[in-house]
């Protein structure tokens, strides 16, 4: 299993530039989120779907939309980046409610 | 939001115990205690969770206190490769069991 896979690994955008990040999970998990990560601080969560068809706001949605593609694939989408967008984007998965969280290995993303 | 208060840096020598403590006096009945530790450039990566009871798996153990405002992450025998930035959560399960981090304790193991 690969367990929670993100693409890209790095990317660098120019202010105003568009980008999808992509998030698959191969556990047969319900639930999926986005968080970011700022330098020195902890996760914040963006948006998560608790289950296929349903999606809703975290702490920090403004400037993300979302899409719950199938059981398998979350995405997370800039329309226009800003540098206050420069960060590590981690998804994970979860079975749901009172179970753990499998994390991939993040997008580093820049925009300058 | 229900949050967190951890110490923000300890220190351990290595096969020695370490208890690592975490406060959350705003506990709801139903959100559970998730512990996970994130290394340099890595996603978090689970530890432990619980509700209302200890719990042990072959990481580390669990202890919540009986008024569930507290809780201990208990690392049996510390190695090299425990330090890492270790976050107490509360999974909030009446919003699609979404986490909340805080800002972590940072473990550094001396050999």
């Amino acid at each position: 299993n690969a367990g929670v896979t993100q693409t890209p690994k790095f990317q660098v955008l120019k202010t105003g530039q568009s980008m999808t990040l992509q998030c698959a999970q191969d556990m047969n998990h319900n639930s999926m989120y986005w968080y970011r990560q700022d330098p020195g601080m902890g996760l914040r969560l963006i948006y998560y779907s608790a289950s296929e068809g349903t999606t809703d706001k975290g702490e920090v949605p403004n400037g993300y939309n979302v899409s719950r593609l199938n059981k398998r694939e979350f995405s997370l989408r800039l329309e226009s980046a800003a540098p206050s967008q420069t960060s590590v984007y981690f998804c994970a998965s979860s079975s749901g409610r009172g179970y753990e969280q499998y994390f991939g290995p993040g997008t580093r993303l820049t925009v300058t | 939001d229900a949050k967190t208060t951890q110490p923000n840096s300890m220190e351990s020598n290595e096969e020695e115990p370490v208890h690592l403590p975490c406060n959350h006096s705003t506990i709801s009945g139903t959100d559970y205690i998730h512990w996970y530790r994130q290394l340099p450039s890595q996603g978090p990566e689970y530890v432990i969770h619980g509700l209302t009871s200890n719990v042990n798996n072959r990481m580390a153990s669990l202890a919540i206190a009986e008024d569930r405002k507290s809780s201990t992450l208990i690392l049996h025998r510390a190695t090299l490769r425990d330090a890492a930035v270790y976050y107490c959560i509360l999974q909030i399960y009446n919003q699609g069991g979404k986490l909340i981090f805080g800002q972590g304790t940072e473990l550094s193991v001396k050999p």
